[in-house]
């Protein structure tokens, strides 16, 4: 399947500083990529979808001055956690979106995920 | 809005049984229904899919059924093993591009 990196792996900062979070796609271009938050032992929550060249659409209840996302490639979207506090602390897991060889089939393949910690 | 409930949250089978998983969706319009599988502090990895044209799809000891009339699909694991253990989640795509994605099934298989 596709390749999708994410970058860091993981983080450590302080309260009130700027993290930012890319996620690539490695031997595809994807037009659209999604950003994921992830509390331990809970399910995807989806905060926004990255579109290349348009802005991005925050999902209800996502700051979307808080976590800001920019696609200015086929291939990176990041993510932004801006003032970051302790309860921005998670696992961030991007998704890219691939059509295949046919280019219909479309399939989302996950990055490795990020894991933040605001001290 | 759309909804995707799944169970159960926990499931533990012996090494060699069968597990079940089950999804329900509530929009009609969802055509698109993949299942992961995700090992602790790892992604989340798509292990089969099924599209709304097609009722039944395996590979090797994954399976996975959808009803299109009742609005619910399921995963069926054979002869499990301990690889198996990981949590597992089901999502639906309703039409759109965005998934929405079950609450996530921890399954652990006993040696």
């Amino acid at each position: 399947g596709a390749v999708v990196s994410q970058h860091p792996s993981w983080v450590i900062c302080k309260s009130g500083t700027s993290v930012k979070i890319e996620c690539r796609s490695l031997d595809f271009q994807a037009t659209t990529m999604f950003w994921y938050r992830q509390f331990p032992k809970q399910s995807l929550m989806l905060m926004a979808t990255s579109n290349e060249g348009s802005k991005a659409t925050y999902e209800q209840g996502v700051e979307k001055d808080k976590f800001l996302i920019n696609h200015a490639s086929l291939t990176l979207s990041t993510l932004t956690v801006t003032s970051a506090h302790p309860e921005d602390s998670s696992f961030y897991i991007c998704s890219a979106r691939d059509f295949g060889p046919s280019g219909s089939r479309e399939t989302q393949y996950f990055g490795p995920g990020t894991r933040l910690l605001v001290l | 809005g759309e909804n995707v409930e799944q169970h159960p949250s926990t499931l533990s089978v012996q090494e060699g049984d069968s597990a079940v998983i089950k999804c329900t969706y509530s929009d009609s319009a969802s055509n698109y229904f993949p299942w992961y599988k995700q090992e602790l502090g790892k992604r989340p990895q798509l292990i089969i899919d099924i599209r709304s044209n097609v009722g039944e799809k395996k590979d090797q000891r994954i399976a996975v059924t959808l009803n299109k009339t009742a609005k619910h699909f399921s995963l069926h694991i054979t002869e499990t093993q301990p690889e198996d253990s990981a949590v597992y989640f089901c999502a639906a795509q309703p039409g759109t591009y965005k998934y929405i994605f079950g609450t996530g099934t921890r399954l652990k298989v006993l040696a």
